[in-house]
């Protein structure tokens, strides 16, 4: 079955320091991998997307994620983190295919910064 | 260009009632999907739309149904409502199936 596992359900950082959300996923093909972050009321802004070719892809707002075939994991990574980073991140996996858009999201990190 | 936009932002119903909510893709993307954000089941899908045509329906029941229009918007529809549908409702568009999605603000519906 596809599914996208996001095993931590809160992280709390402080401001400057690095962070790491991590995600998992399972798939039968090979999958189109996303990162989007929503602030509280808002929808869904995409951080950055894995399509194919380089393993490590950069985002907007310093963020970066790499793609790991062999652990079926693409985590997210910032080296410092800002106040304004605070915020729900949601790892989300798509078909390559083509013949459709429906994505599938994990249950989210929500992520707290300290100052 | 502007991007998604979802209407009404908000949306107080109650329970039996029926209720439309409507979303307006980027200009020139053709590709319209839904999703129902809830604290407990999270983000699911509930279907996708391509040229007017229904290409994909995620596991929800046929109260939830939903179409397409040839400008592309889309609207959704919950016919009889419960407790169980308060949720964000969340559209997103693309340019074609398997492109990035730019998803709207949302309709936050309450079901009373």
């Amino acid at each position: 079955a596809q599914s996208v596992t996001q095993p931590d359900i809160h992280i709390t950082v402080s401001e400057g320091a690095s962070l790491e959300l991590r995600c998992n996923y399972s798939y039968g093909a090979t999958p189109y991998l996303f990162w989007y972050v929503q602030s509280p009321g808002q929808g869904l802004q995409l951080l950055l997307k894995y399509f194919s070719g380089d393993t490590l892809v950069q985002g907007i707002k310093g963020f970066e994620a790499e793609f790991k075939r062999s652990q079926s994991s693409f985590n997210l990574r910032k080296p410092s983190v800002h106040w304004s980073d605070a915020a729900e991140y949601f790892c989300a996996v798509g078909a390559q295919s083509g013949a459709t858009n429906k994505l599938i999201f994990g249950t989210g990190t929500l992520l707290a910064v300290q100052p | 260009k502007a991007g998604v936009t979802q209407t009404p932002r908000y949306l107080i119903k109650t329970r039996g009632q029926q209720v439309t909510l409507s979303c307006s893709p980027i200009s020139g993307h053709r590709s319209v999907s839904w999703y129902q954000q809830t604290p407990g089941q999270g983000l699911q899908f509930l279907f996708e739309y391509f040229s007017e045509t229904q290409r994909n329906k995620g596991n929800f029941p046929g109260r939830f149904s939903g179409r397409q229009f040839s400008n592309s918007r889309s609207e959704m529809n919950v016919s009889t409502l419960e407790l169980g549908d308060s949720a964000l409702y969340l559209c997103a568009s693309s340019l074609l199936a398997g492109d990035e999605q730019f998803f709207g603000p949302g309709t936050r519906l309450t079901v009373l």
